[in-house]
């Protein structure tokens, strides 16, 4: 089945900075990946997502970029701010429509 | 719409304890699934579901039972009760193409389970 693997596992940047986080997947039928933020104690929210036909997509500050030959996607959060700060889940759909989700990165913006 | 409800928010609950994490949706998904965050870590997937009458099992399906007698409902059953299922159980719902999101995965709020 489908693993997720996602680096890096915390994350500390200065706010205006960019942040970068990464992602490999195992199932070359994956066609759809998420990501999601999660502040704490509250539930995961879809922040942008990408299908396997594109290769990038951007929304305001934040980009995901996807190379399937190398079945690898990522994060790229660009001018951050401290309400950047969450911990951010990669995931991946294959053809079994279930959503795998990487280990989660914690991601904190310095002032 | 209310989206995906989950009760109760809390629970406690003794080893060998059994019970049911009740789960709806309103937006006529047809997908639904049951994960366990516990601290500190990611999402796991328990059991899922594409329909009505169709689930099948995820990373960690051991001790937990589900069923999906109509679209709207999704119960997750936990057997017998162990201090390993201490966690935050989050059901969520998905249907295809439906807001221009290829799958847009709506998580419920959430419930807390410990197990002493």
């Amino acid at each position: 089945g489908e693993n997720v693997e996602q680096h890096p596992s915390t994350l500390s940047v200065q706010e205006g900075d960019s942040a970068v986080i990464k992602c490999t997947y195992s199932d070359s039928a994956s066609n759809y990946f998420p990501w999601y933020k999660q502040e704490l104690g509250k539930r995961p929210q879809l922040i942008i997502d990408i299908r396997s036909n594109v290769g990038e997509k951007k929304d305001q500050r934040i980009a995901v970029t996807l190379n399937k030959t190398a079945k690898h996607f990522s994060l790229h959060i660009t001018e951050t701010q401290p309400e950047d700060s969450a911990v951010y889940f990669c995931a991946a759909i294959g053809g079994a429509q279930k959503l795998v989700f990487g280990q989660g990165t914690r991601l904190t913006i310095n002032p | 719409n209310a989206g995906v409800t989950q009760t109760p928010k809390f629970q406690v609950l003794k080893t060998g304890q059994s019970m049911t994490l009740q789960c709806a949706q309103d937006m006529n998904h047809e997908y639904m699934s049951w994960y366990r965050q516990d601290p500190g870590m990611g999402l796991r997937l328990i059991h899922y579901s594409v329909g009505a009458g169709i689930t099948d099992q995820g990373e960690v399906p051991n001790g937990y039972n589900v069923s999906r007698s109509t679209t709207e409902d999704f119960p997750l059953r936990l057997l017998s009760a162990a201090p390993s299922q201490t966690s935050v159980y989050f059901c969520a719902s998905h249907g295809e193409g439906v807001t221009g999101h290829l799958y847009e995965q709506y998580f419920g709020p959430g419930t807390r389970l410990t197990v002493t």
